[in-house]
């Protein structure tokens, strides 16, 4: 079964930090691009960041560009977002999010999210 | 990378045919061709229906289609059905290897 699980969310502080993993199985990690998409809650689903399959090209959106990394290991079929000086506004779901059906767009394949929550 | 705009809520009857639009500018919607679609029922992860504009992943009923005209990207739900009612998020690419999501919008089934 392809599947996604992400894993690391949590109660943190404001200026914290806080490390998101995302492990892959059912099918071949490395040949996928792969995103973060988060989900304030009551709210619109939100574009984070995207790495490409060997993890050489990165983007972020400018909310969290400087602040964000986004990284893979593909030995091990696991995503990461690294997320630094997080701030009130990044309280959230995080999906990780696979980029499939040889399509630019098609985000075919969704974790179930973890739950960020940054707060003092 | 401002949010789309959909609207915050439709509505229709069992059978009917409910358009969910999605506008954005020449830099996303219009720039390209790479506007997809996403089904989310309450406390689940969103489910891809349509992507490429036009085409539709394996599974997803064919009453889901969706078409673009111009900055303005649209879902069409035809011969609705209970299990429809979710709320529908466009996506679209916007350059620089960047995406940008609408901000929903919620379909009710009368």
């Amino acid at each position: 079964e392809v599947q996604l699980v992400e894993s690391g969310g949590g109660l943190v502080q404001p200026g914290g930090s806080l490390r998101l993993s995302c492990a892959a199985s059912g099918f071949i990690f490395s040949g996928y691009w792969m995103h973060w998409v988060r989900q304030a809650p009551g709210r619109g689903l939100v574009w984070v960041s995207r790495l490409n399959n060997d993890g050489s090209s990165t983007s972020y959106a400018d909310s969290v560009k400087g602040r964000f990394t986004i990284s893979r290991e593909n030995a091990e079929n696991t995503l990461y977002l690294q997320m630094n000086s997080l701030r009130a506004e990044d309280t959230a779901v995080y999906y990780c999010v696979r980029v499939g059906l040889g399509g630019f767009d098609a985000f075919d394949i969704w974790g179930q999210g973890t739950v960020v929550t940054v707060s003092s | 990378q401002s949010a789309l705009t959909q609207p915050r809520s439709v509505s229709g009857s069992p059978g009917q045919s409910v358009t969910i639009s999605c506008t954005g500018t020449s830099s996303d919607v219009g720039g390209h061709n790479y506007v997809s679609w996403y089904q989310q029922h309450p406390g689940k992860a969103p489910k891809l229906m349509i992507y490429d504009v036009t085409k539709r992943p394996s599974g997803v009923p064919d009453r889901f289609s969706g078409s673009k005209s111009g900055n303005t990207a649209s879902l069409t739900i035809s011969g609705l059905q209970a299990e429809d009612e979710a709320d529908y998020y466009c996506c679209s690419y916007a350059g620089s290897y960047t995406w940008v999501f609408g901000g929903g919008t919620e379909l009710t089934v009368l």
